[in-house]
């Protein structure tokens, strides 16, 4: 098993340009999530999804958008970036919430 | 007041010193976990909790529901120990993790 990856590792974008980072499971987990993590800081939940087409806000949506078409994969699209989207964002999945997620390596993000 | 506060922020011992991460938490949970950031960025459970303690090799973990605290402790400190450890609470009302801060350990030899 894979497990969760992502894709791009890092990224540079122009303020106003959109892009969308992977994130695929092969685990068969229905819950799978968008965290960033700014310097010194927690994760903060961006976007989460309970299964196939089903997804809901986390704690910090704005400036993004996520999709989930199928199982394996949840997508984040940023549509206009801003130099307030430049951070690390990490997709992770479990098989329900009270179990422990599965973390990608992460997406470093800058946006100048 | 953050409803996940780790302590302490940053902690520097030598090869061998027994440490130990405090985790406090203001919310209901359902469970706590601890995770391990590597310097490269990955992120890697290590243990949830719920009640109780449990030991998996040098790591110890913690928590006491009543005083709504945990603590993860590492024995025989060792250099590639180095990183940071990241407490987390799984909130009892919508399931959703609440992360704390992290507390960045590197252990000298």
């Amino acid at each position: 098993n894979a497990g969760v990856t992502q894709t791009p590792k890092f990224r540079i974008l122009k303020i106003g340009q959109s892009m969308t980072l992977q994130c695929t499971q092969d685990m068969n987990h229905n819950y799978m999530y968008w965290y960033r993590q700014d310097p010194g800081m927690g994760l903060k939940l961006i976007y989460y999804s309970v299964g196939a087409g089903i997804t809901d806000k986390g704690e910090v949506p704005n400036g993004y958008n996520v999709s989930r078409s199928t199982t394996e994969d949840f997508p984040l699209r940023l549509e206009l970036a801003a130099p307030s989207q430049t951070s690390v964002y990490f997709c992770a999945s479990n098989r329900s919430p009270q179990e422990t997620q599965y973390f990608g390596p992460g997406t470093r993000l800058l946006v100048l | 007041k953050n409803e996940v506060e780790q302590s302490p922020q940053n902690l520097t011992a030598q090869e061998g010193e027994f440490i130990t991460i405090n985790c406090s938490y203001s919310v209901g949970i359902s469970a706590l976990h601890w995770l391990q950031q590597h310097p490269g960025g990955g992120i890697v459970s290590l243990f949830m909790l719920s009640s109780g303690k449990k030991k998996h090799g040098r790591l110890i973990a913690t928590i006491n529901i009543q005083e709504k605290h945990s603590s993860l402790h590492i024995t025989a400190s060792h250099p590639r120990d180095s990183a940071v450890y990241i407490c987390a609470v799984l909130r009892v009302s919508n399931y959703q993790l609440i992360w704390g801060a992290g507390t960045k350990l590197i252990i000298k030899p």
